[in-house]
């Protein structure tokens, strides 16, 4: 069965400055994908970043950034410039990509941005 | 291009009363997702479809909850009857299938049972 671990349930970083949330996944696929998703206080979740497995290269979304690191099955989400609108829930969610495509998601972490 | 509809947004029931939640995915989306979202937790899948099909529900309590997507379209998420524990917010979600698989989901339904 896959896992993901977030180990970070509550993190702060000041306004303007960098921060980095970590995730990681256990599974013996080879193909699959990995998401990062936003949930601020009540309201609906949305995709900041995805990366494929098969792609080495580091998905860049604007501001946010993710350090895969496919062999120690790692994926950090990296927020650079951090602005208020960023306080919300990050999840960070794995899915195989196969016939059925099942969704895996981590616990969460709760992002303060500080102004 | 309309997202994820899900009502009613917020429902107060007591227990071993019934519930229903409503979901119309995006359209031309294929697949739908319910979720179980547990205050301070991530969402836990209850049941996918593909199109009109089940692909997992292993995670479904199929004892009081049920699921239905009779025209691959909109679906409906029963809990019959309802237990403290069922309060949570039940997400909806969709994608396509075409290897683009990011989930768009819906404002979820906030259940609270009495």
């Amino acid at each position: 069965a896959q896992t993901v671990t977030q180990s970070q349930p509550e993190m702060s970083v000041q306004e303007a400055e960098t921060v980095t949330l970590s995730c990681t996944y256990d599974t013996s696929e080879n193909n699959y994908y990995l998401f990062w998703y936003k949930q601020p206080p009540s309201r609906q979740m949305i995709l900041v970043i995805r990366q494929e497995a098969y792609k080495q290269q580091n998905a860049t979304e604007n501001r946010f950034s993710v350090n895969f690191q496919k062999a120690a099955k790692s994926f950090s989400l990296k927020i650079s410039d951090s602005q208020l609108g960023d306080t919300a829930m990050y999840f960070c969610a794995f899915m195989k990509h196969n016939a059925g495509n099942q969704f895996y998601f981590g616990t969460g972490t709760s992002l303060t941005v500080i102004p | 291009e309309a997202g994820v509809a899900q009502s009613p947004r917020y429902k107060i029931i007591e227990k071993r009363q019934s519930v229903a939640f409503w979901c119309n995915p995006i359209s031309g989306h294929a697949t739908l997702y319910w979720y179980q979202q547990i205050l301070g937790q991530g969402p836990k899948l209850l049941i996918q479809f593909q199109n009109n099909g089940v692909v997992d529900d292993s995670q479904l309590p199929k004892d009081r909850f049920s699921a239905e997507r009779l025209k691959g379209v909109d679906s409906t998420l029963k809990i019959q009857p309802a237990k403290l524990e069922d309060s949570a917010v039940y997400l909806c979600a969709s994608s396509t299938w075409t290897g683009e698989e990011t989930q768009y989901f819906g404002p979820g339904t906030r259940l609270l049972v009495l």
